[in-house]
């Protein structure tokens, strides 16, 4: 079964660049790539899906290499507010072909002043 | 526009007990999804229904049941709860085919079997 890992935790600064990776060795062919962050008590809420190369979109950049066995979630600038649990989820349900979603153990990001 | 919604929020139940939860989506979406929640496990998938009248086995299955008779609305059920089942319940819902698009989640139930 594919395994999608995460570092446990990360700490940061205010106004500084943070780059979580989350590795998926077994991904397969039609598999996506997308991230989500979650507050405590919350449900998860998106940021940003990849499929390959580089996504950017107004609160975040996925960066996805060729082999696409890795991808790093890019948040520039964090501010305390961005202190949250972050998840990669891998994979990909098709009507009839079946498909798998599995998500990481999370990242929890503390952003200090 | 709600979004999607779960209930209840809360729930304690004994062991044997049976109970459902209750998602509701009001974005006409065709996927819906049951998630489990565990302490340094992040989201695992239940259950998953690709519209209308269908369903299908998601990663851990085992001891639910679940019913889509509206496109709207997901249920699941634990027919004999168990102390194993203690965990948040997150409903979501797509689109289309996930993960090729955003989820949106439901604030979750958080459920206690003694």
């Amino acid at each position: 079964l594919a395994k999608t890992t995460q570092p446990i935790s990360m700490d940061s600064y205010e106004g500084q660049e943070v780059n979580i990776t989350c590795s998926h060795n077994n991904i397969a062919t039609n598999d996506y790539i997308t991230w989500y962050q979650q507050f405590p008590s919350q449900g998860p809420r998106f940021i940003i899906q990849g499929y390959k190369t580089k996504v950017t979109n107004e609160v975040a950049s996925l960066f996805i290499p060729a082999d696409r066995k890795s991808s790093t979630l890019s948040l520039p600038r964090v501010s305390l507010s961005d202190t949250a649990v972050y998840y990669c989820l891998v994979g990909v349900l098709i009507y009839n072909q079946g498909g798998k979603l599995i998500f990481g153990q999370g990242t929890e990001l503390s952003v200090k002043p | 526009n709600a979004g999607v919604t779960q209930t209840p929020k809360f729930r304690v139940l004994k062991t044997g007990q049976s109970m459902t939860l209750l998602c509701a989506q009001d974005m006409n979406h065709e996927y819906m999804y049951w998630y489990r929640q565990d302490p340094g496990m992040g989201l695992r998938l239940i259950h998953y229904s690709v519209g209308e009248g269908t369903t299908a086995k998601g990663e851990v299955p085992d001891g639910y049941n679940v019913s889509r008779l509206k496109k709207q609305n997901f249920l699941l059920g634990l027919e004999s709860a168990a102390p194993s089942q203690t965990s948040v319940y997150f409903c979501a819902s797509s689109y289309s085919s996930s993960g090729a698009y955003e989820q949106y989640f439901g604030p979750g139930t958080r459920l206690t079997v003694t």
